[in-house]
């Protein structure tokens, strides 16, 4: 069964520091989220993003943040110069298609330890 | 802006003991997704609920949807190790034409042997 790829499956950077958190959705689908959850807490949406465009973001996204989609199967999170608090588990996700019945798949995550 | 709670935040039960995790969305929703968490692991989807008063069964697993929309759960009969993880459910939100997911709280099922 297809998944979504992320990688690496740990980062540990320097406070200040940019990092990248590369992520491989499923091939057709066309809706893609980035989600974190800090350890023991629960699932939060970042953002979402279709046709090339980000379609919502929450308030934790903010100009520190980034989403690209450089290749047309890579899917990125950049997080521009790293806090304390940025550090959590990373969740990429997609979804197939158009209506909100469709499930989300995730990948297995990106522990992200800002030091 | 809306919000999905679930009760209890934690559970220990015995083996072969129920289970019960209560989610109640701040809104009205057009569905309720389910989803599991095993430790160290990612959300893994399990079901989905549209109709009002609507339920499903998997297995052991029962899911509900209120009547009103704005609420769900998820009984487990006769729990097993297997079935340790967190618990969520995720209602739709809407934007520009796209759905995300607020996420509940989650409801964390430890499974003692």
């Amino acid at each position: 069964e297809p998944e979504v790829t992320q990688t690496p499956s740990h980062q540990v950077t320097q406070m200040g520091q940019e990092v990248i958190l590369r992520c491989v959705p499923i091939s057709n689908h066309l809706y893609f989220y980035w989600y974190r959850q800090i350890l023991g807490q629960k699932v939060e949406f970042l953002v979402s993003f279709y046709n090339n465009e980000i379609s919502e973001k929450s308030e934790i996204f903010d100009d520190q943040f980034s989403v690209e989609r450089p290749d047309g199967s890579n899917f990125t999170l950049k997080i521009r110069s790293t806090k304390l608090e940025d550090s959590a588990m990373y969740f990429c996700a997609s979804r197939r298609q158009v209506g909100s019945n469709q499930p989300q798949h995730f990948g297995d995550g990106t522990r992200l330890s800002i030091l | 802006g809306q919000q999905v709670m679930q009760i209890p935040q934690y559970q220990h039960v015995q083996e072969g003991e129920d289970f019960t995790t209560y989610c109640n969305s701040s809104t009205t929703l057009s569905n309720i997704q389910w989803y599991k968490q095993r430790p160290g692991g990612h959300p893994v989807f399990l079901i989905q609920l549209v109709k009002s008063g609507e339920v499903k069964k998997q297995k052991r697993l029962t899911f509900q949807f209120g009547e009103a929309k704005k609420n769900s759960s998820l009984h487990i009969t006769a729990t097993q190790t297997t079935d340790v993880g967190t618990y969520f459910c995720a209602g739709p939100r809407i934007s520009r034409g796209t759905y995300k997911y607020i996420f509940g709280t989650g409801t964390r099922l430890k499974v003692l042997a």
